[in-house]
Protein backbone atom coordinates (compact mmCIF):
# COMPACT_ATOMS: atom_id res chain seq x y z
CA UNK A 1 0.00 0.00 0.00
CA UNK A 2 1.49 3.40 -1.06
CA UNK A 3 1.39 5.90 1.98
CA UNK A 4 3.83 8.09 3.98
CA UNK A 5 5.75 6.46 7.17
CA UNK A 6 6.67 8.62 10.06
CA UNK A 7 9.18 7.32 12.70
CA UNK A 8 9.51 6.95 15.43
CA UNK A 9 5.45 7.24 17.08
CA UNK A 10 7.08 8.77 19.88
CA UNK A 11 10.33 10.24 20.76
CA UNK A 12 12.13 11.68 23.88
CA UNK A 13 15.26 13.72 24.10
CA UNK A 14 17.59 14.63 26.71
CA UNK A 15 18.11 18.88 26.29
CA UNK A 16 21.44 19.90 24.49
CA UNK A 17 21.02 16.62 21.92
CA UNK A 18 20.34 16.51 18.42
CA UNK A 19 17.42 13.91 17.13
CA UNK A 20 16.25 13.17 13.97
CA UNK A 21 12.96 12.33 12.63
CA UNK A 22 12.36 9.94 9.87
CA UNK A 23 9.92 10.59 7.28
CA UNK A 24 9.40 7.99 3.93
CA UNK A 25 7.00 8.29 1.10
CA UNK A 26 5.94 5.84 -1.71
CA UNK A 27 3.70 7.76 -3.13
CA UNK A 28 6.51 9.67 -6.06
CA UNK A 29 5.52 12.46 -4.99
CA UNK A 30 7.69 15.41 -5.67
CA UNK A 31 6.92 17.65 -2.72
CA UNK A 32 7.07 17.16 0.60
CA UNK A 33 6.67 19.18 3.50
CA UNK A 34 7.44 19.33 7.60
CA UNK A 35 4.64 21.15 9.77
CA UNK A 36 5.07 21.60 13.77
CA UNK A 37 1.69 21.41 15.79
CA UNK A 38 1.43 22.67 19.18
CA UNK A 39 -2.18 22.47 20.66
CA UNK A 40 -4.04 26.17 19.51
CA UNK A 41 -1.24 26.77 16.96
CA UNK A 42 -2.27 25.15 14.01
CA UNK A 43 0.03 23.22 11.61
CA UNK A 44 3.35 25.84 11.09
CA UNK A 45 5.66 24.91 7.95
CA UNK A 46 8.79 24.55 9.63
CA UNK A 47 10.87 23.25 5.74
CA UNK A 48 9.18 21.87 2.80
CA UNK A 49 11.14 20.63 -0.88
CA UNK A 50 9.97 20.77 -4.02
CA UNK A 51 12.34 18.41 -5.62
CA UNK A 52 15.27 16.29 -4.46
CA UNK A 53 18.50 18.30 -3.60
CA UNK A 54 15.90 21.40 -3.22
CA UNK A 55 14.78 22.81 -0.27
CA UNK A 56 13.18 26.11 1.35
CA UNK A 57 12.57 27.22 4.75
CA UNK A 58 9.27 27.69 6.25
CA UNK A 59 7.54 29.95 8.77
CA UNK A 60 9.77 28.41 11.91
CA UNK A 61 13.03 26.64 10.24
CA UNK A 62 15.62 28.43 12.99
CA UNK A 63 16.22 25.24 15.10
CA UNK A 64 16.01 22.64 12.57
CA UNK A 65 17.39 21.33 9.59
CA UNK A 66 16.63 18.94 6.93
CA UNK A 67 17.82 17.16 3.36
CA UNK A 68 16.56 15.83 0.55
CA UNK A 69 18.85 13.48 -1.17
CA UNK A 70 16.24 10.90 -2.28
CA UNK A 71 12.72 11.31 -3.24
CA UNK A 72 11.23 8.96 -1.18
CA UNK A 73 12.81 10.83 2.19
CA UNK A 74 12.93 13.88 3.76
CA UNK A 75 13.90 13.84 7.36
CA UNK A 76 13.80 16.57 9.84
CA UNK A 77 16.77 16.88 12.89
CA UNK A 78 15.68 18.98 15.11
CA UNK A 79 19.15 20.76 16.77
CA UNK A 80 19.72 21.64 20.36
CA UNK A 81 19.42 24.98 19.02
CA UNK A 82 15.89 24.83 19.01
CA UNK A 83 14.04 26.54 21.97
CA UNK A 84 11.10 24.48 22.66
CA UNK A 85 11.28 21.28 20.49
CA UNK A 86 8.42 19.51 22.62
CA UNK A 87 5.61 19.28 19.90
CA UNK A 88 3.64 17.00 17.14
CA UNK A 89 5.60 17.04 13.89
CA UNK A 90 3.95 16.02 11.27
CA UNK A 91 5.33 14.97 7.11
CA UNK A 92 3.52 15.57 4.30
CA UNK A 93 3.35 14.80 0.65
CA UNK A 94 1.93 15.65 -2.43
CA UNK A 95 2.17 15.06 -6.13
CA UNK A 96 2.63 18.52 -7.90
CA UNK A 97 2.12 22.03 -7.34
CA UNK A 98 0.57 21.79 -3.92
CA UNK A 99 -0.53 25.53 -3.76
CA UNK A 100 -2.17 26.56 -7.25
CA UNK A 101 -3.44 22.95 -8.86
CA UNK A 102 -4.64 21.77 -6.11
CA UNK A 103 -3.25 17.97 -5.44
CA UNK A 104 -3.94 16.59 -2.57
CA UNK A 105 -1.57 16.43 0.61
CA UNK A 106 -0.83 12.89 2.73
CA UNK A 107 0.17 13.20 5.91
CA UNK A 108 2.20 10.44 7.92
CA UNK A 109 0.58 9.61 11.45
CA UNK A 110 3.22 12.41 12.96
CA UNK A 111 5.95 11.93 15.96
CA UNK A 112 5.67 13.47 19.15
CA UNK A 113 8.91 14.52 20.46
CA UNK A 114 9.01 15.36 24.34
CA UNK A 115 12.30 16.93 25.88
CA UNK A 116 13.53 15.52 28.93
CA UNK B 1 0.27 35.72 7.80
CA UNK B 2 -1.76 32.89 8.79
CA UNK B 3 -4.97 32.53 8.18
CA UNK B 4 -8.15 33.50 10.78
CA UNK B 5 -10.65 30.89 11.49
CA UNK B 6 -13.54 31.38 13.09
CA UNK B 7 -15.23 30.29 15.34
CA UNK B 8 -12.57 28.08 17.17
CA UNK B 9 -14.63 25.76 19.12
CA UNK B 10 -18.16 24.79 17.95
CA UNK B 11 -20.72 22.07 20.06
CA UNK B 12 -23.48 20.92 18.17
CA UNK B 13 -26.01 18.32 18.64
CA UNK B 14 -26.23 15.50 16.01
CA UNK B 15 -28.10 16.75 12.54
CA UNK B 16 -27.45 20.32 13.30
CA UNK B 17 -25.57 22.47 10.48
CA UNK B 18 -22.02 24.56 11.37
CA UNK B 19 -20.08 27.21 9.59
CA UNK B 20 -16.05 27.82 9.83
CA UNK B 21 -14.70 30.77 8.20
CA UNK B 22 -10.95 31.51 7.28
CA UNK B 23 -9.92 35.03 6.25
CA UNK B 24 -7.03 36.08 5.21
CA UNK B 25 -4.88 39.73 4.66
CA UNK B 26 -3.46 38.53 1.99
CA UNK B 27 -4.53 37.82 -1.82
CA UNK B 28 -5.58 34.19 -2.33
CA UNK B 29 -4.92 31.71 -5.06
CA UNK B 30 -5.89 28.84 -3.17
CA UNK B 31 -7.80 27.67 0.03
CA UNK B 32 -7.44 23.80 1.50
CA UNK B 33 -9.98 21.92 3.79
CA UNK B 34 -8.68 19.30 6.26
CA UNK B 35 -9.90 17.33 9.27
CA UNK B 36 -7.76 16.02 11.99
CA UNK B 37 -9.60 13.48 14.87
CA UNK B 38 -7.21 13.77 17.61
CA UNK B 39 -4.31 12.18 17.63
CA UNK B 40 -4.18 11.06 14.08
CA UNK B 41 -3.30 12.58 10.50
CA UNK B 42 -5.17 15.33 9.16
CA UNK B 43 -7.20 14.32 6.37
CA UNK B 44 -7.73 16.41 2.78
CA UNK B 45 -11.45 17.16 2.30
CA UNK B 46 -11.54 19.80 -0.24
CA UNK B 47 -9.29 22.64 -2.19
CA UNK B 48 -11.02 25.51 -3.77
CA UNK B 49 -8.85 28.09 -6.65
CA UNK B 50 -9.31 31.30 -7.38
CA UNK B 51 -11.93 31.96 -9.68
CA UNK B 52 -14.87 32.38 -6.45
CA UNK B 53 -15.98 28.27 -6.88
CA UNK B 54 -17.89 26.01 -4.55
CA UNK B 55 -17.52 22.30 -3.51
CA UNK B 56 -19.04 20.05 -2.12
CA UNK B 57 -19.05 16.29 -1.37
CA UNK B 58 -21.94 14.59 0.22
CA UNK B 59 -23.14 17.14 3.35
CA UNK B 60 -19.65 19.03 3.36
CA UNK B 61 -19.49 21.93 0.97
CA UNK B 62 -17.08 25.21 1.23
CA UNK B 63 -17.28 28.61 -1.08
CA UNK B 64 -14.27 30.94 -2.22
CA UNK B 65 -15.26 34.30 -2.09
CA UNK B 66 -11.28 35.70 -3.55
CA UNK B 67 -12.34 39.42 -3.46
CA UNK B 68 -13.55 38.76 0.20
CA UNK B 69 -10.13 36.88 0.70
CA UNK B 70 -12.05 34.08 2.63
CA UNK B 71 -13.29 30.97 2.60
CA UNK B 72 -16.89 28.85 4.69
CA UNK B 73 -16.78 25.27 5.40
CA UNK B 74 -20.18 23.86 5.61
CA UNK B 75 -21.16 21.36 7.33
CA UNK B 76 -25.14 20.34 7.11
CA UNK B 77 -27.09 18.21 9.04
CA UNK B 78 -23.63 17.43 11.19
CA UNK B 79 -23.07 13.69 12.02
CA UNK B 80 -20.92 12.55 14.83
CA UNK B 81 -17.86 11.37 12.33
CA UNK B 82 -17.94 14.61 11.53
CA UNK B 83 -16.37 15.63 15.17
CA UNK B 84 -12.62 16.79 15.16
CA UNK B 85 -10.52 20.30 14.42
CA UNK B 86 -10.82 21.71 11.06
CA UNK B 87 -8.11 23.31 9.27
CA UNK B 88 -7.98 26.29 6.28
CA UNK B 89 -4.62 26.21 4.33
CA UNK B 90 -4.48 29.49 2.11
CA UNK B 91 -1.73 29.41 -0.79
CA UNK B 92 -0.94 33.12 -1.93
CA UNK B 93 -0.80 35.23 -4.69
CA UNK B 94 2.64 36.34 -4.08
CA UNK B 95 3.89 32.97 -2.92
CA UNK B 96 3.12 30.01 -5.75
CA UNK B 97 5.88 27.90 -4.76
CA UNK B 98 4.04 24.91 -2.66
CA UNK B 99 3.79 26.93 0.25
CA UNK B 100 0.63 26.37 2.41
CA UNK B 101 0.22 28.48 5.43
CA UNK B 102 -2.41 26.79 8.09
CA UNK B 103 -5.27 28.22 10.54
CA UNK B 104 -4.82 27.34 14.00
CA UNK B 105 -8.05 25.15 13.62
CA UNK B 106 -11.30 25.12 14.55
CA UNK B 107 -12.86 21.90 17.22
CA UNK B 108 -15.99 20.84 16.44
CA UNK B 109 -17.76 18.53 18.88
CA UNK B 110 -20.90 16.77 17.68
CA UNK B 111 -22.94 15.66 20.71
CA UNK B 112 -25.85 12.70 19.92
Amino acid sequence: DGGITQSPKYLFRKEGQNVTLSCEQNLNHDAMYWYRQDPGQGLRLIYYSQIVNDFQKGDIAEGYSVSREKKESFPLTVTSAQKNPTAFYLCASSSGTFSTSGPEAFFGQGTRLTVV
Amino acid sequence: QQPVQSPQAVILREGEDAVINCSSSKALYSVHWYRQKHGEAPVFLMILLKGGEQKGHDKISASFNEKKQQSSLYLTASQLSYSGTYFCGTGTEMNRDDKIIFGKGTRLHILP
